[in-house]
């Protein structure tokens, strides 16, 4: 079955960026997705079709897909960035999220 | 504006099963497909399935892994989607979520609040 992966967790100086990557086979062929979700609360769609960003998203969160890799960036880090991010990808008609990473603003 | 409002939390024993349910309002219920997606303790979200609320839409479709265990219904008359899990164990010990696709972005645009479901004896 299809898999995508992350890294557990990613730390970042406040001000600085943070990258966040998903790999997975062939993943620029696929529609990919990111999540953040904040301790105790239900996740929010942050990123859809590799580069594209939902109302009220700030500009300081990009995406890219290049081969098997996909990347969320956050520049300018802020303390409300501190939360858990998960990707998520289409195989066919089923949905496949990866593990999660944890950033965390020191 | 756009909403899912979820049924609250449940405790159950193991082998007993849970009913969860998603009520929509908002938008046109039957244009949207629903999904649920859970996330146990430690662990990261898990997508368990899928219905198309509209009645011609066909049956659900399901992750492997919960094949056999797990049942999406939907109710047009209250825009209410269900999620039925049996067989529970500790393991299925988790917060649970329906989820709507926005066909367009190909995402999840709008989530539930979450419904704690404890298994334990």
């Amino acid at each position: 079955s299809y898999e995508v992966t992350q890294p557990p967790s990613v730390s970042v100086w406040p001000g600085l960026t943070a990258t966040i990557t998903c790999s997975g086979d062939n993943l620029h062929d696929k529609n990919v997705c990111w999540y953040k979700q904040k301790s105790g609360q239900s996740p929010v769609l942050v990123m859809y079709q590799h580069t594209k960003r939902p109302s009220g998203i700030p500009e300081r969160i990009s995406g890219s897909t290049f081969g098997n890799t996909a990347t969320l960036t956050i520049s300018g880090t802020q303390a409300m960035d501190e939360a858990d991010y998960y990707c998520q990808a289409w195989d066919s008609t089923t949905v496949i999220f990866g593990g999660g990473t944890k950033v965390t603003v020191l | 504006q756009v909403q899912l409002v979820q049924s609250g939390a449940d405790v159950k024993n193991p082998g007993a099963s849970v009913k969860v349910s998603c009520q929509t309002s908002g938008y046109i219920f039957t244009s949207y497909f629903m999904h649920w997606v859970r996330h146990a303790p430690g662990q990261g979200l898990e997508w368990m399935g899928v219905i198309n609320p509209n009645p011609s839409g066909g049956r659900a479709h399901y992750a492997q892994t919960f094949q056999g265990r797990v049942t999406l219904t939907r109710d047009t008359s209250t825009n209410t989607v269900y999620m039925i899990l049996n067989g529970l164990r500790s393991e299925d010990t988790a917060v649970y979520y329906c989820a709507r696709e926005d066909s367009t972005m190909g995402a999840f645009d709008v989530w539930g609040q979450g419904t704690k479901v404890t298994v334990s004896s």
